[in-house]
């Protein structure tokens, strides 16, 4: 069965650094998802893309992130200047848009920023 | 807006005891309604969705419309179900909206 993949796993970063998280969605999919998960929080939706645009997205998602599908296959979440606040697991969802009751996570990306 | 409360931050039963987990929701049209189980730090596992009205590990969740609920249920706890778990809403297209999660701790 098709799964959502996310690379790196884990990601170590100094405060100030700039970091992309990578996620390759389901092939046929046309929704794209980032969603954090602070340390001992829930899980918070930070935006969605559709079409090539952002479609929606939290008051989380400010001028330090953006997201990007630069080619047919990845889908990417960058930071520019990491804060220790960032530390978080980052979960990439992807969704077909038709014909499918649910979102599709990735197993997740571990942000720890230092 | 799209709003969903699970009350107990922590709830401890005894191995063999019944299960139920609580989540309410607001949502204004028809929500799909999903519980998702989140082992020791790991990815987020869909446990079952409304829709498909399956049983998975043991557990079942009913929607009731009009308390507005989709609580989470097993007659005989198991050690193995400690984990969080999280009700979730989604109206399609949009974003899923998570609850605050529900530790689940087993005591043998």
């Amino acid at each position: 069965e098709p799964e959502v993949t996310q690379t790196p796993s884990h990601q170590v970063t100094q405060m100030g650094q700039e970091v992309i998280l990578r996620c390759v969605p389901i092939s046929n999919h046309l929704y794209f998802y980032w969603y954090r998960q602070i340390l001992g929080q829930k899980v918070e939706f930070l935006v969605s893309f559709y079409n090539n645009e952002i479609s929606e997205k939290s008051e989380i998602f400010d001028d330090q992130f953006s997201v990007e599908r630069p080619d047919g296959s990845n889908f990417t979440l960058k930071i520019r200047s990491t804060k220790l606040e960032d530390s978080a697991m980052y979960f990439c969802a992807s969704w077909p848009g038709t014909g499918a009751y649910e979102q599709y996570f990735g197993p997740g990306t571990r942000l720890t920023v230092t | 807006a799209q709003r969903v409360t699970q009350p107990e931050k922590l709830l401890s039963v005894f191995k063999g005891a019944p299960v139920e987990l609580k989540c309410n929701y607001s949502y204004s049209g028809s929500p799909e309604l999903f519980w998702y189980v989140q082992y020791s730090r790991q990815r987020l596992q869909l446990l079952l969705r409304h829709i498909s009205r399956e049983s998975i590990k043991g557990f079942t969740a009913d929607l009731n419309k009009g308390e507005t609920s989709f609580h989470l249920k097993k007659p005989f706890a198991q050690e193995e179900d400690s984990a969080m778990y999280y009700c979730a809403l989604w109206g399609g297209y949009q974003k899923v909206t998570f609850g605050t999660g529900t530790k689940l701790q087993v005591i043998p």
